[in-house]
C-alpha cells in the first residue's frame, strides 16, 4: 500500500517562530489533507490540498503532486498551535480510504 | 450546534465483552466514518457510510460491525472485545465524499476504550 512519511517527528519552538512540516507519499494520490489534533485530542481539518498552494491565516500548505510531497507552513507560531499535525492521502479510483502519516508533534513554548 | 457527538467518552471492557459506541450528528450529513487511533499513530478507517442503509468496510474492519438506519446515527459495535481493540475511536461526518468539493470532515471528541 501507499506509504506516508512525515518529518520531523517532533518539533519544539518558541512562540513567534516559523516552521515547516513535510509529508512525503509514495504513490500518486487523488487528494491530500492536513489535520491538527490539539493536546485534548480534538481533530480539525486544516486543508484539502491535492496540488498547489492554499493559505488560511498564519497557516499555508503547498503540495507538489508530481514530486509526491506536501509542506505545511506555520508562521509566527502561538502556544495554541501545539499538538500533532497529520497528513492523510487518498488514492484515486473512487477510494474512500485515507492513509495517515504518523504525525509531527509540535510544542510551542511561551 | 452540537456537531458530532460520541458516547461514551471513556470505557473499560473485559476481554470477550461487547459494547456499542454511539455516534450522532445534527448536520444532515450523508457521509459518516469510524476511525481508530492507536498510540503514536495516525487514524485508520474502520467503516464508512454514504447514507442511511449503506455501509462499507474501511482499512481495518475485522472485529467491528456498523449499521446506519438513520441519517443522524452511525453506531459501532464490538462483539467480542480483544486487547488489540484498545484504542481511541473517532466518528466523523461530512457533507460530501472525503476530499470532494473541499468539504471538511467534522469529528467527534473521541471515545477512549481500554480492554483488559
Amino acid at each position: 500500500g501507499i506509504q506516508v512519511e512525515q518529518s520531523p517527528p517532533d518539533l519544539i519552538l518558541q512562540e513567534g517562530a516559523n516552521s515547516t512540516l513535510r509529508c512525503n507519499f509514495s504513490d500518486s494520490v487523488n487528494n491530500l489533507q492536513w489535520f491538527h489534533q490539539n493536546p485534548w485530542g480534538q481533530l480539525i481539518n486544516l486543508f484539502y490540498i491535492p496540488s498547489g498552494t492554499k493559505q488560511n491565516g498564519r497557516l499555508s500548505a503547498t503540495t507538489v503532486a508530481t514530486e509526491r510531497y506536501s509542506l505545511l507552513y506555520i508562521s509566527s507560531s502561538q502556544t495554541t498551535d501545539s499538538g500533532v499535525y497529520f497528513c492523510a492521502v487518498i488514492l484515486g479510483g473512487g477510494s474512500y480510504i485515507p492513509t495517515f502519516g504518523r504525525g509531527t508533534s509540535l510544542i510551542v513554548h511561551p | 450546534n452540537a456537531g458530532v457527538t460520541q458516547t461514551p467518552k471513556f470505557r473499560i471492557l473485559k476481554i470477550g465483552q461487547s459494547m456499542t459506541l454511539q455516534c450522532t450528528q445534527d448536520m444532515n450529513h450523508n457521509y459518516m466514518y469510524w476511525y481508530r487511533q492507536d498510540p503514536g499513530m495516525g487514524l485508520k478507517l474502520i467503516y464508512y457510510s454514504v447514507g442511511a442503509g449503506i455501509t462499507d468496510k474501511g482499512e481495518v474492519p475485522n472485529g467491528y460491525n456498523v449499521s446506519r438506519s438513520t441519517t443522524e446515527d452511525f453506531p459501532l459495535r464490538l462483539e467480542l472485545a480483544a486487547p488489540s481493540q484498545t484504542s481511541v475511536y473517532f466518528c466523523a461526518s461530512s457533507y460530501s465524499r472525503v476530499g470532494y468539493l473541499n468539504q471538511p470532515q467534522h469529528f467527534g471528541d473521541g471515545t477512549r476504550l481500554s480492554i483488559l
